[in-house]
């Protein structure tokens, strides 16, 4: 009964490649992020939905693209990986009553 | 630009012994947030703190919340070898974002 739940949870790739990660929550809420932890343990938030609708875009580079096929699921598109991509990538959810966000259990992207 | 500074930004403090790790902001807030961090794993959220004066406990650790001075601060009370772990404010700070502090890194020395 995970609440938020992120594939896959390790991924180690060659710089240039494509590659995704899935993220869902079954809490019933309705805006989910997607944040980034670099090897400083430094975390930033890069997107935010509401409802499927993009409501924070952060200045990312447009190989990144999030993609909400219903207000459960966010996941995360990276194309042309780069070696700076290599952090780990939390997902989360907000409930909007208590005003707290819940992250997933990340994914540790290594870009080789 | 909007800072987020936790100090101090690593701590190693003996069982027993009481601490105090402190969250300034440089921007207006009225809420303030407090998540745990242990090494490899995910945040788990601790405390909210929804407006000014706002203090709140949960076992060894407390929060509380200061908007005019633009502090938060989390205190540990009697530290045990379980609290160790990396702890981060965060607030939303006028916008539907969180930003988050630089983290403090707490190591609790038997």
């Amino acid at each position: 009964d995970t609440a938020v739940s992120q594939t896959p949870k390790y991924l180690v790739t060659q710089m240039g490649n494509d590659k995704s990660i899935k993220c869902e929550q079954n809490l019933g809420h309705d805006t989910m992020y997607w944040y980034k932890q670099d090897s400083k343990k430094f975390l930033k938030i890069m997107f935010s939905y509401n409802n499927k609708e993009l409501i924070i875009n952060e200045t990312v580079p447009n190989r990144f693209s999030p993609k909400s096929p219903d207000k459960a699921h966010l996941n995360l598109h990276i194309n042309s990986l780069e070696l700076g991509d290599s952090a780990v990538y939390f997902c989360a959810s907000r409930d909007r009553g208590t005003d707290t966000q819940y992250f997933g259990p990340g994914t540790r992207l290594t870009v080789l | 630009e909007l800072k987020v500074e936790q100090n101090p930004l690593f701590l190693s403090m003996q069982e027993g012994k009481n601490y105090t790790i402190y969250c300034n902001y440089s921007t207006t807030s009225d809420r303030l947030y407090w998540y745990r961090q242990d090494p490899g794993k995910s945040l788990e959220s601790l405390f909210v703190l929804l407006s000014n004066g706002a203090v709140k406990q949960e076992g060894r650790l407390m929060a509380s919340l200061d908007t005019k001075a633009r502090l938060s601060t989390l205190h540990i009370t009697a530290a045990v070898h379980d609290l160790s772990a990396t702890y981060f404010c965060a607030g939303p700070f006028g916008n539907e974002k969180l930003t988050f502090g630089t983290g403090t890194r707490l190591t609790i020395i038997p």
